[in-house]
């Protein structure tokens, strides 16, 4: 069956980078685009792009641009999201999730990792 | 970037009853719309995709209807398990960005 199982929690001081990371089991990694969404507390959903585990590509939300990177290992079916230059606002639940293409660059969300907190606080 | 807006923010429904909720998008998205379920400390569940698409394992109360720029979630026979938040979400513009609504929160009446 299909899993994605996300690292533990995270606390950073602002300005500081924190490095998620997003393990898949039960398919093909590199068949499917892996993306990020973010859940501020109390809020909702926020989506911040996406790499695709074949090629290593990425296209990021114009919103992070610049601050977030989204690698992958291929050798262990895991995806990384590193969000740097913290701050408080970026306190939120960090999710993966992986895409379903219906066409290119328009995906819809099947299965989700179980999601990171990460805090931001001095 | 388009918008999608829920409503309402809040439904109160009692169990066994219809609860129908809306989103509506800024400029049409044909039917690149999801829905998606989120329980209190969960992960969002898939429950429909392309407006209408029931996923894997979804039950039959749940359905969805809409094209373009209005789209509805309708659960024909609430049970204690369908309470929670729901969120839609398109996948249609260019340059690619997803958007999500705001979130309905379905509540015990």
């Amino acid at each position: 069956q299909v899993q994605l199982v996300q690292s533990g929690a995270e606390v950073k001081k602002p300005g500081a980078s924190v490095k998620v990371s997003c393990k898949a089991s039960g398919y093909t990694f590199t068949g499917y685009y892996m993306h990020w969404v973010r859940q501020a507390p109390g809020q909702g959903l926020e989506w911040m792009g996406r790499i695709n585990p074949n090629s290593g590509g990425t296209n990021y939300a114009q919103k992070f641009q610049g601050r977030v990177t989204m690698t992958r290992d291929t050798s262990i079916s895991t995806a990384y999201m590193e969000l740097s230059r913290l701050r408080s606002d970026d306190t939120a639940v960090y999710y993966c999730a992986r895409g379903i293409a219906v066409a290119p660059e328009r995906y819809y969300f099947d299965y989700w990792g179980q999601g990171t907190l990460v805090t931001v606080s001095s | 970037e388009i918008v999608m807006t829920q409503s309402p923010a809040t439904l109160s429904v009692s169990p066994g009853e219809r609860a129908t909720l809306s989103c509506r998008a800024s400029q049409s998205v044909s039917s690149n719309l999801a829905w998606y379920q989120q329980k209190p400390g969960q992960a969002p569940r898939l429950l429909i995709y392309g407006a209408s698409t029931r996923a894997t394992g979804i039950p039959a109360r749940f359905s969805g209807s809409g094209s373009g720029t209005e789209f509805t979630l309708t659960i024909s026979s609430l049970q204690s398990e369908d309470f929670a938040v729901y969120y839609c979400q398109q996948y249609n513009n260019w340059p690619p960005t997803i958007t999500f609504g705001q979130g309905t929160r379905l509540e015990i009446k």
